[in-house]
């Protein structure tokens, strides 16, 4: 399975925009990158993918690199509410799965 | 609430018991996943079904994991003897079949304590 690489861990202050980093060097080109967050007690949510252009939505906004070998999540004002686990998934054309990382831990700070 | 529901919420058993969850995916969702997750882990992929045949099974479902789709509408997922090492969140997802960049929808899953 393809794999991704995630910070453990990482902290930011409520109402500050958050970078979220992510490598996948090992992607493909019809790899899709997948974020889903994962909030206490709950199952994973969809947040955002995409698979080449940067990506917008109401919940986040999704920067790709050139190469494709990362992509930045971004979350343009961060709220207490947005404390969760953030994974970064390579939805593989053909494996009809998600594999899940370890993810980054989103700590916001008052 | 038109979400993906699975039952129990919370699961306690005694080792060597068997237990059964249940999931009722989004109704129009012809695809259904089991993941189980243990703390501080991410959620491991276990099985899928697309309508009601099971198309895939991860090397971690052992001859005690059995999961089921009759009507290729909600799922049951048994184990049987359980072990405390299955001590775990199983978490339930549907899909919409289309193309590679569809959306799983996951429940809140069943806790399972094994005493």
């Amino acid at each position: 399975d393809a794999k991704t690489t995630q910070p453990n861990s990482m902290e930011s202050n409520e109402e500050e925009p958050v970078h979220l980093p992510c490598n996948h060097s090992t992607i493909s080109g019809t790899d899709y990158i997948h974020w889903y967050r994962q909030l206490p007690s709950q199952g994973p949510e969809y947040v955002i993918h995409g698979l080449t252009s940067n990506v917008n939505n109401r919940m986040a906004s999704l920067a790709i690199a050139e190469d494709r070998k990362s992509s930045t999540l971004i979350l343009h004002r961060a709220t207490l509410r947005d404390a969760a686990v953030y994974y970064c998934i390579l939805f593989i054309q053909g494996a009809q799965k998600l594999v899940f990382g370890q993810g980054t831990r989103l700590t916001i700070n008052p | 609430d038109t979400g993906v529901s699975q039952n129990p919420r919370h699961k306690i058993t005694k080792r060597g018991q068997n237990v059964t969850f249940r999931c009722d995916p989004i109704s129009e969702h012809n695809r259904l996943y089991w993941y189980r997750q243990t703390l501080g882990q991410g959620p491991e992929f276990l099985t899928y079904f697309q309508n009601e045949a099971q198309l895939e099974k991860s090397r971690l479902l052992s001859d005690r994991f059995s999961a089921e789709r009759p009507k290729g509408s909600f799922s049951t997922l048994e184990i049987q003897r359980t072990e405390q090492g299955d001590s775990a969140m199983y978490l339930c997802a549907s899909s919409l079949q289309g193309a590679t960049n569809e959306k799983l929808f996951f429940g809140s899953g069943t806790q399972l304590s094994v005493l």
